[in-house]
Order: structure tokens, then sequence, then C-alpha cells
């Protein structure tokens, strides 16, 4: 199963909106995107997700390019406690939610 | 605080033994999966039980296996155990339905092998 591609690191200052891209370019009809975070020796924690449109809910936003291909996760004011690995996943549609995990992108963010 | 909760939360084993992994489910749900989580990697899929019954496999040799129990609890098993197997264990319990649900993840337990 093909991953996701996302960068290594990124950083942010407090307050401000933060953008974390994603790659799927292989991604199949059926598949969810999905977005997870993890804290420090804690478990991923689940973010968003959604298939074609784009979503809102209380902790983001998920931005879904019209070909699929790829997806931006949008924090729109990043706090100090936003800081983690942010994982960007293919569920696998037809596989009871098997779940892909990429590389993830490391968030730091500055006061 | 996610009502997943896995243990041990720590272990130490010795390369050949065995080991067995708990995982309680989050009330209401009924498909538990399990990772791999190597320093500094993604969580690798190992396999997924829905119904008590195997559900879904990734890249993982026989020696690791699974149940799934009536009340949706888990258990990893692992024989045979390699250095390599050193990692944290990730559960994960979902509902399986028409929706496309988010899954909830456990802390993890630690496992090191030496």
């Amino acid at each position: 199963d093909a991953k996701t591609t996302q960068p290594n690191s990124m950083e942010s200052n407090e307050e401000e909106p933060v953008h974390l891209p994603c790659n799927h370019s292989t991604i199949s009809g059926t598949d969810y995107i999905h977005w997870y975070r993890q804290l420090p020796s804690q478990g991923p924690e689940y973010v968003i997700h959604g298939l074609t449109s784009n979503v809102n809910n209380r902790m983001a936003s998920l931005a879904i390019a019209e070909d699929r291909k790829s997806s931006t996760l949008i924090l729109h004011r990043a706090t100090l406690r936003d800081a983690a690995v942010y994982y960007c996943i293919r569920r696998i549609g037809n596989q009871g939610g098997k779940l892909i995990f990429g590389q993830g992108t490391e968030l730091s963010v500055k006061p | 605080e996610t009502g997943v909760t896995q243990s041990p939360t720590h272990l130490i084993k010795t390369r050949g033994q065995q080991v067995t992994l708990r995982c309680s489910s989050q009330s209401g749900h009924n498909t538990v999966s399990w990772y791999q989580q190597a320093l500094g990697q993604g969580p690798q899929f190992i396999f997924q039980y829905y119904r008590e019954e195997e559900n879904g496999r990734g890249n993982f040799p026989p020696r690791f296996s699974g149940l799934q129990f009536p009340n949706y609890s888990s258990e990893l098993n692992v024989n045979a155990l390699e250095l390599d197997d050193s990692a944290l264990y990730l559960c994960a319990s979902s509902f399986r339905g028409p929706m496309n649900t988010e899954a909830f993840f456990g802390q993890g337990t630690r496992l090191t092998v030496v």
C-alpha cells in the first residue's frame, strides 16, 4: 500500500495559521484521507477526515484537491499545544478501515 | 482520554521469548486494530479484528497473532521475539459501520527486546 508524502518538519509562530501539505497521488477512489496527530509518549489522536469535499471541525480544516492527489490540513491559529507530529493517512475504504501512515510532519510552534 | 486502555505500559523481554499485549476497546466499538511504531517512524498496520475474526493483515510474519474476545477486548501475541520487534505497540478501536468514523488509540505498550 502506497504511503502519503509529507515534509519532515515545519515551524510556525503562535497565533498564526499553519498549512500542512500532503501528497497522495496513488489514492484510490474509495480511500478516505485522515489526519491524526501524536504527542510524545501518547497514541495518535484523530484530527479530521474527508473524501472529496473540504471539511471543517472545531480542531482544523481539511482542503482536498479536486483530483484528490493532495490535501492540506489547516490549523487556523496555532497554539503551543498544537506542537506534535501530524500524520496524513490513507484509510483503505474497502478493507474495514486499515490506516496507512506516512512518516508525518513534526510541527513546532514558537511563542 | 480515549477510553482505550493498553497493558502493560512498558515491557522488557529477551530475544526468543513470547509476549502478550492487551487492549480494552472503547465502549460500543466492534473493531480493533494493532499497529507497530518503531522509533522515529509512523505506525505500521499489523492486523485488524472484527467480530472476533482477523479482517486484514499487514506485512508481518505469522509469529504475530491476535485474538478478539466477545467483549471486543483484544490481545496481540508475538512469538520468538527478535531485537527488531522493539517498538511501541498501539491498539486502536473503532466502530465499523456505514459511516467512515475515526479510530481511537490507546497510549501504547513500549516493548524492548534485549
